[in-house]
C-alpha cells in the first residue's frame, strides 16, 4: 500500500522557521511535491523534488531524500498568511499523486 | 479568468437523490481529476482523465460517474446519494498525465442530509 506520514500539526510564531517533515512509502516513486491550502479554499502547488537535494523558492525550500524517503518543506519569515494546511504528495505512477493527510500549520503573533 | 472552475460551490441534498458536479479548465490541459477530501482533510484521487479517456478509476462506488465530453470538461455524477458522500469534492487539471504540477478548482462542498 501508500503511505505518506506527515505531522497533524506545527506551531509557530510570526518571522521565525519551521521545518514540516514528510516520510513515504510507496510502490512506485517520481517525485515529492508540496501543496498549500488554506481553509476553505483549494490546494496549490507549492514545489517539487525528483531529485535529492535543497529546491529554493523565495521563502519556501523543500528537500528530499530518496535513499531515506524522506523529504520536508522549509518555511522562513514566517508570516500569518502562511497559516494553512501543508501537504506531501508523491507521484506514484502515471497520472496518480498520492496524499500525505496534511499538516496543519498555525502562525501566532 | 479563472483556470479551473467548478459548479456548484455547495450542494445540498437529501439521500437517495443524484446530482451532478461540473467542471472546466480553460489552461489547455490534457489531464484532468477528480479528488475528494473528507472531514479529515484526507485527499484522495477519484478518477482521472487524459484527452477525455478515463485512465485511472479508484475503488470508487458505481454511483459514482464521471463523464468527459471534450478535454476541457470533466462532470461527476452522482446517484442514489449517502450520507458518507458527504465532502468536498475537487475538480484538478495538469498539462500531461505525467505532469507533477496539478491546478485545482475551488472545490464543491456537498452535503448529504
Amino acid at each position: 500500500g501508500q503511505s505518506l506520514e506527515q505531522p497533524s500539526e506545527v506551531t509557530a510564531v510570526e518571522g521565525a522557521i519551521v521545518q514540516i517533515n514528510c516520510t513515504y512509502q510507496t510502490s512506485g516513486f517520481y517525485g515529492l511535491s508540496w501543496y498549500q491550502q488554506h481553509d476553505g479554499g483549494a490546494p496549490t502547488f507549492l514545489s517539487y523534488n525528483a531529485l535529492d537535494g535543497l529546491e529554493e523558492t523565495g521563502r519556501f525550500s523543500s528537500f528530499l531524500s530518496r535513499s531515506d524517503s524522506y523529504g520536508y518543506l522549509l518555511l522562513q519569515e514566517l508570516q500569518m498568511k502562511d497559516s494553512a494546511s501543508y501537504f506531501c504528495a508523491v507521484l506514484t505512477g502515471y497520472s496518480t499523486l498520492t496524499f500525505g493527510k496534511g499538516t496543519m500549520l498555525l502562525v501566532s503573533p | 479568468d479563472t483556470a479551473v472552475s467548478q459548479t456548484p460551490k455547495y450542494l445540498v441534498t437529501q439521500m437517495g437523490n443524484d446530482k451532478s458536479i461540473k467542471c472546466e479548465q480553460n489552461l489547455g490541459h490534457d489531464t484532468m481529476y477528480w479528488y475528494k477530501q473528507d472531514s479529515k482533510k484526507f485527499l484522495k484521487i477519484m478518477f482521472s482523465y487524459n484527452n477525455k479517456e478515463l485512465i485511472i478509476n479508484e475503488t470508487v462506488p458505481n454511483r459514482f460517474s464521471p463523464k468527459s465530453p471534450d478535454k476541457a470538461h470533466l462532470n461527476l455524477h452522482i446517484n442514489s446519494l449517502e450520507l458518507g458522500d458527504s465532502a468536498v469534492y475537487f475538480c484538478a487539471s495538469s498539462q500531461t498525465a505525467s505532469s507533477y504540477e496539478q491546478y485545482f478548482g475551488p472545490g464543491t462542498r456537498l452535503t448529504v442530509t
